[in-house]
């Protein structure tokens, strides 16, 4: 079946450090991929995403990029904030016989120190 | 809008007792998806209900079910519950057309212990 295989952490960086937090997938056909992010005590909220191979995602100056040769979506931030510690989620949906179906990476938390 | 809502946030059963979790989804979302999250285990897919119709199930015993109503709101139960049931059990909405392409809402999830 559909997989999410993602690095679990923890990580620990400085603030202003670079952020790279890998992801790669197995699926059959064509997934969408999602990077999701759950701060202490809330549920998921997406990050970005990303429909079609080399589609880029971005927000709140998080990337990542559809790599379909690779089956990778890597997620990047340049420059990371204390307000970036969070659990972020790799996830994939693919079509199911008639319906969604997602399948989440394990997690991989993140602590940003000042 | 409002987000994704569910009731209660938390609760405390006893071994063999049954619970009851809530979720009214997105306005004009008709798709509701209903994950459990333990530190062990990870997220996982409990079931999808679209339309009022159970659309997609993981691969959870009997013991979890759930049900859709006409207003799109969800319930999920769960019967005899074990220990190991304790952990958030989080409700993401879409408006489940576009099926595997669309962005998951989640709501703030419902923390059971059981005891």
């Amino acid at each position: 079946g559909d997989s999410v295989t993602q690095m679990e952490g923890p990580v620990t960086l400085s603030e202003e450090a670079c952020l790279t937090i890998n992801c790669t997938y197995t699926a059959t056909g064509y997934p969408s991929l999602f990077w999701y992010v759950q701060y202490p005590g809330e549920g998921l909220q997406l990050l970005l995403k990303a429909t079609k191979a080399d589609d880029k995602g971005s927000n709140k100056g998080f990337e990542a990029t559809y790599r379909k040769e690779t089956t990778s979506f890597h997620l990047e931030k340049g420059s990371v904030q204390v307000s970036d510690s969070a659990v972020y989620f790799c996830a994939l949906s693919s079509d199911g016989n008639y319906g969604q179906n997602f399948v989440f990476g394990p997690g991989t938390r993140l602590s940003v120190l000042p | 809008k409002a987000g994704v809502t569910q009731t209660p946030r938390y609760l405390i059963k006893t071994r063999g007792q049954q619970v009851t979790l809530s979720c009214s989804p997105i306005s004009g979302h008709r798709s509701v998806s209903w994950y459990q999250q333990t530190p062990g285990q990870g997220l996982q897919f409990l079931f999808e209900y679209f339309s009022e119709t159970q659309r997609n199930k993981g691969n959870f015993p009997g013991r979890f079910s759930g049900r859709q109503f006409s207003n799109s709101r969800s319930e999920m139960n769960v019967s005899t519950l074990e220990l190991g049931d304790s952990a958030l059990y989080l409700c993401a909405s879409t408006y489940g057309l576009a099926p595997y392409q669309e962005t998951q809402y989640f709501g703030p999830g419902t923390r059971l212990l059981v005891l």
